[in-house]
């Protein structure tokens, strides 16, 4: 099946200051990679996704690139702002299987003052 | 309009006992979806139902674990002899239609606690 790590765990920026989040894929069919935002004690909510067929996607301070070769995908985020603080989870998709995730184990960004 | 809503909230439970989570998906979605998520660590897939077919069980940890969906709608995920190991956030979504790119909403979650 796939497996997705996701680096790093912990990631703490000045405000202002840009993220970065990478994740890798093991299963090179994979075709679909979304990127959840969970804040504390809210549901994971989508903030950006890419297909397989797209090298790069930006939403206004967000951006998500992916290397099919290299099977990596990351999240971008600039001039970032206190309310980015949060959890950071990646996916990829089973191939094959439609809709099912394979989450990575996460990222907390917090954002300082 | 209504998100996808899950029931318990909390659920504190001796080890050894059933419980039932339940999960209703925003009206009209046809797929709904479960997974685990254990502190630290991230969504871990259980089972997925589409329309009306077949069941996606493939995510389900041990035979304890069952879940079905009455009309295509409500869901209630049942863990049976309940263990230490289950404690942890379940999280119910839904989506349109399953496909690949459907996103998936989120419910908040029921935070089962074994003791």
């Amino acid at each position: 099946g796939e497996n997705v790590e996701q680096h790093p765990s912990t990631l703490s920026v000045q405000e202002g200051d840009s993220a970065v989040i990478k994740c890798t894929y093991s299963d090179s069919a994979s075709n679909y990679f979304p990127w959840y935002k969970q804040e504390l004690g809210k549901r994971p909510q989508l903030i950006i996704d890419i297909r397989s067929n797209v090298g790069e996607k930006k939403d206004q301070r967000i951006a998500v690139t992916l290397n099919k070769t290299a099977k990596h995908f990351s999240l971008h985020i600039t001039e970032t702002q206190p309310e980015d603080s949060a959890v950071y989870f990646c996916a990829a998709n089973l191939p094959g299987t439609a809709s099912k995730l394979t989450f990575g184990t996460g990222t907390r960004l917090q954002v300082t003052l | 309009g209504a998100g996808v809503s899950q029931s318990p909230s909390n659920k504190v439970t001796e080890k050894g006992k059933d419980v039932e989570l339940r999960c209703d998906p925003i009206s009209g979605h046809t797929a709904l979806y479960w997974y685990r998520q254990s502190l630290g660590q991230g969504l871990e897939f259980l089972i997925y139902f589409q329309g009306n077919s077949a069941p996606d069980k493939s995510g389900l940890p041990s035979d304890r674990f069952s879940a079905e969906r009455t009309g295509g709608s409500v869901s209630t995920l049942t863990i049976q002899r309940t263990q230490q190991e289950d404690s942890a956030v379940y999280l119910c979504a839904s989506s349109r239609w399953g496909g690949y790119t459907d996103t998936q909403y989120f419910g908040p979650g029921t935070r089962l606690t074994v003791l």
